[in-house]
């Protein structure tokens, strides 16, 4: 059974500081994503990596896959409170279950100045 | 095509009622996906279709949960008995068989009172 795991679950930033959240999942992926939720709404998703050493930036976030080390990172840099949310990574298997997602846990994301 | 919809965004319901949900994938989207999110948790799958076909359903869909897409269109998720414990948000997405990205509707949160 594919598991997820996302550290740290709770991350407390000071506006301007750096941090990453790891993501490891226990199976071959074909695909990894990362997503955004605010309070009370859906998913909104950042960033697909498809392929090992993908790297996607948007903004203050960059997300970097690691197939090999069954490894995600999203990393924030210069953090602002517009991106205090949770964070979500999911992975999709592939093969014939493809879209099908298994999520972690999530890392409740709090930018205090 | 605005994107996935799903129906009511909230249903506030007494233990023991059936309550239906309602989803409307993107169009020519073939797969359709129901996961259920608990506060404070990561969302979990439940059950996926393609086209009219249900293809595989989770432990968590205990026999009090039926999901159908009676057209390879829409899908209804239908819980009867209502628990105290089925309050989450219920999320729908659908993707196609090319580009395989699963966008998500808006969720619909259920109170069960």
């Amino acid at each position: 059974e594919l598991k997820v795991e996302q550290n740290p679950l709770f991350l407390s930033m000071q506006e301007g500081k750096n941090y990453t959240i790891y993501c490891n999942y226990s199976t071959t992926s074909d695909r990894l994503y990362w997503y955004r939720q605010d309070p009370g709404k859906s998913l909104e998703s950042l960033f697909v990596l498809l392929s090992n050493g993908a790297v996607k930036q948007e903004g203050r976030l960059m997300a970097s896959l690691d197939t090999k080390a069954r490894l995600s990172t999203l990393h924030i840099t210069a953090a602002v409170h517009d991106l205090s949310a949770t964070y979500f990574c999911a992975v999709d298997t592939g093969g014939t279950s493809y879209g099908k997602l298994t999520f972690g846990q999530g890392t409740i994301l709090t930018v205090h100045p | 095509d605005t994107g996935v919809s799903q129906d009511p965004r909230h249903k506030i319901t007494k233990r023991g009622q059936n309550v239906t949900f309602r989803c409307d994938p993107i169009s020519e989207h073939n797969r359709l996906y129901w996961y259920r999110q608990t506060l404070g948790q990561g969302p979990e799958f439940l059950t996926y279709f393609q086209n009219e076909a249900q293809l595989e359903k989770s432990r968590l869909l205990s026999d009090r949960f039926s999901a159908e897409r009676p057209k390879g269109s829409f899908s209804t998720l239908e819980i009867q008995r209502t628990e105290q414990g089925d309050s989450a948000m219920y999320l729908c997405a659908s993707s196609s068989g090319l580009a395989r990205e699963a966008f998500f509707g808006q969720g619909t949160r259920l109170t069960v009172v």
